[in-house]
This record gives structure tokens, C-alpha cells and sequence, in this order.
């Protein structure tokens, strides 16, 4: 079992409507949980860091964390054209090295 | 305040040849890091460096690749001789020495043929 999982999808959405994207873990010394933003030929860009079960929001963004049930989640709403990218969700394990999920391509339909 | 920078952006050699890739961090960010990210895949770390310390360099194929932060600040990834499965893009990232947010260059994307 690895020990980040993520659907690579794609998924695909209508504008405007909530995108909701997963990740479950399997390591509970896992303490820091993370998304990254990646378009195309780009490098991954911070959206959300978190490090507590429960919610943590930035406007459109809502960053969900579960630890007993080793789940994170990450909520968009009134989804754009523009959010359309691969979203990696990465968590910090306890050497502080952090690891990756192989990313959620995301495709906003206008 | 200028991002991570990274050099070249794509490189495309032969097989057995020798490449090498420059990183210049966020100004200050005294850590360092070079990933490997393949197709579909999340980036993998290669290495860390604290300011010139590699202080994780347990997943970086030490037969090949090489890697030096002289000075603590600029760092060189190299490979010696490349292979067809190095094909991939090579991503380095900075951050504030004890904190947990990376702050990833545009990488650069090798194709070995």
C-alpha cells in the first residue's frame, strides 16, 4: 500500500459547480497535509497547508483534514475555467521529508 | 521578490551522456530541494540541503547522479551517464530553514534518447 493515495482522475466539472478532491494516507504519524497547485509545465504552487483535524479556509479553497479516518480533502468553490490543473495533495511524515500523492488532473468546462 | 530559478527548462540528449541542471533558490531560503517528477506521478525527492549540507540524500541514485550546493546558495544536480528511465522533469524547491512551505521552480524537463 503506498502511502499517499490519490485518484489521478481526470475530472471533469462544469464552471461554477464544487469540486471536491481526495487523498487518504495510511501513515498516522503524518502531521502537516498540503496542496499544491500544478499547471501545465509549471512547478507545484502552495494553496493550502494545514497541520489539525477540521477545516481551514482561503476564499474559494476549503482544506479538510480527518486524521482518524487518514483522509483530506480539498473543497473549490464556484469553480473557474482557471482552476483547471493537476492538484497534488502532500503530507510531511516525521523525518520531514514530505510526500507527495500522484495528483488530480481537474478540467472547469465553461 | 524573484521565484525559485531553474535552468535550462528542457534538455534533450542521448543516452549515456552527461547533463547537469542549475537551481537558484528564493533569496534567504537556506533549504534546498531537488525532486524528480515523472509522468502522472507527484514529484519524489532526490535531496535536501540545510544551507551546504545534503541532509537527505537517501532516495538520490549515488551511482549517477551528483549533486553540490557550494556555498549555500546555487546548487547543480548532475547525472553521469544519463539512461533512458531519467527521462523526466527535475523540479527544485526553497524554503525557510523549519518551515514546511516549498516554494517549487519551473523544473526542468529531460528527455534522454
Amino acid at each position: 500500500q503506498k502511502e499517499v493515495e490519490q485518484d489521478p482522475g481526470p475530472l471533469s466539472v462544469p464552471e461554477g459547480a464544487i469540486v471536491s478532491l481526495n487523498c487518504t494516507y495510511s501513515n498516522s504519524a503524518f502531521q502537516y497535509f498540503m496542496w499544491y497547485r500544478q499547471y501545465s509545465r509549471k512547478g507545484p504552487e502552495l494553496l493550502m497547508y494545514t497541520y489539525s483535524s477540521g477545516n481551514k479556509e482561503d476564499g474559494r479553497f476549503t482544506a479538510q483534514v480527518d486524521k482518524s479516518s487518514k483522509y483530506i480533502s480539498l473543497f473549490i468553490r464556484d469553480s473557474q475555467p482557471s482552476d483547471s490543473a493537476t492538484y497534488l495533495c502532500a503530507m510531511i511524515d516525521p523525518r520531514d521529508k514530505i510526500i507527495f500523492g500522484k495528483g488530480t488532473r481537474l478540467h472547469i468546462l465553461p | 521578490e524573484a521565484g525559485v530559478v531553474q535552468s535550462p527548462r528542457y534538455k534533450i540528449i542521448e543516452k549515456k551522456q552527461p547533463v547537469a541542471f542549475w537551481c537558484n533558490p528564493i533569496s534567504g531560503h537556506n533549504t534546498l530541494y531537488w525532486y524528480r517528477q515523472n509522468l502522472g506521478q507527484g514529484p519524489e525527492l532526490l535531496i535536501r540541503y540545510e544551507n551546504e549540507e545534503a541532509v537527505d540524500d537517501s532516495q538520490l541514485p549515488k551511482d549517477r547522479f551528483s549533486a553540490e550546493r557550494l556555498k549555500g546558495v546555487d546548487s547543480t544536480l548532475k547525472i553521469q551517464p544519463a539512461e533512458l528511465g531519467d527521462s523526466a522533469v527535475y523540479l527544485c524547491a526553497s524554503s525557510l530553514e523549519g518551515v514546511h512551505e516549498q516554494y517549487f521552480g519551473p523544473g526542468t524537463r529531460l528527455t534522454v534518447t
